[in-house]
């Protein structure tokens, strides 16, 4: 069976850091392109990031960058997001995700696979 | 405020057929394919189409999607109460080294 599980979350103070960590299994997890997404209490899906399977070639959110950083660990079958200067905007459920397909037309963005979710709550 | 555009909310009664719009521009929809994703409450979201019309394994017929220029569209025919749900829309955008963006979600409802 295809799962993520993410893990990590909790409560941080402004300002303070929190590592997440998503394991993957049932699938070839070093083909594939992997996302975190989020969603703040009562609102919508936010992208976050996402990084490239052979290459590893990052992208962020502007309201992230600098401050986020996804990483992956292929040989652990496992997603990060190391998460610094933390701000109550934050706050968040935070999903990883993967995608449908390794190559070609939605290989970035089409996330057939998610994750249960962890609670990132930013408070003082 | 989502870089695609969506209703906040939608509504048909069983049977009935719905559209949910989103509108986006010429950096995301125009040049990119769009995904669809229902959201039950309390639950992770789930890929309902993508490529602008093809559906994952598993997801009913009853639901289609369309592109055209910097719009989509996902219709739901048949309506059923197990429809009712959050949709979002959602397709790469080019600009700033290339993003993700979703529409900020329609809620449906079943009368």
């Amino acid at each position: 069976e295809v799962q993520l599980l993410e893990s990590g979350g909790g409560l941080v103070q402004p300002g303070g850091s929190l590592r997440l960590s998503c394991a993957a299994s049932g699938f070839t997890f070093s083909s594939y392109a992997m996302s975190w997404v989020r969603q703040a209490p009562g609102k919508g899906l936010e992208w976050v990031s996402t990084i490239r399977s052979g290459s590893g070639r990052t992208y962020y959110a502007d309201s992230v960058k600098g401050r986020f950083t996804i990483s992956r660990d292929n040989s652990k079958n496992t997603l990060y997001v190391q998460m610094n200067s933390l701000r109550a905007e934050d706050t968040a459920v935070y999903y990883c995700a993967k995608p449908i397909t390794t190559s070609g037309v939605g290989d970035l963005d089409a996330y057939d696979i998610w994750g249960q979710g962890t609670m990132v709550t930013v408070s003082s | 405020q989502s870089v695609l555009t969506q209703p906040p909310s939608a509504s048909g009664t069983p049977g009935q057929r719905v559209t949910i719009s989103c509108f986006g521009s010429s950096s995301n929809i125009a040049r990119n394919t769009v995904n669809w994703y229902q959201q039950l409450p309390g639950t992770a979201p789930k890929l309902l189409m993508y490529n602008n019309n093809q559906r994952p394994s598993g997801v009913p017929d009853r639901f289609s999607g369309s592109k055209s220029g910097t719009s989509a569209s996902l219709a739901i025919s048949g309506l059923q109460s197990e429809d009712e749900a959050d949709y979002y829309c959602a397709a790469w955008d080019d600009r700033l080294n290339g993003h993700v963006v979703f529409g900020g979600g329609t809620k449906l409802t079943v009368l």
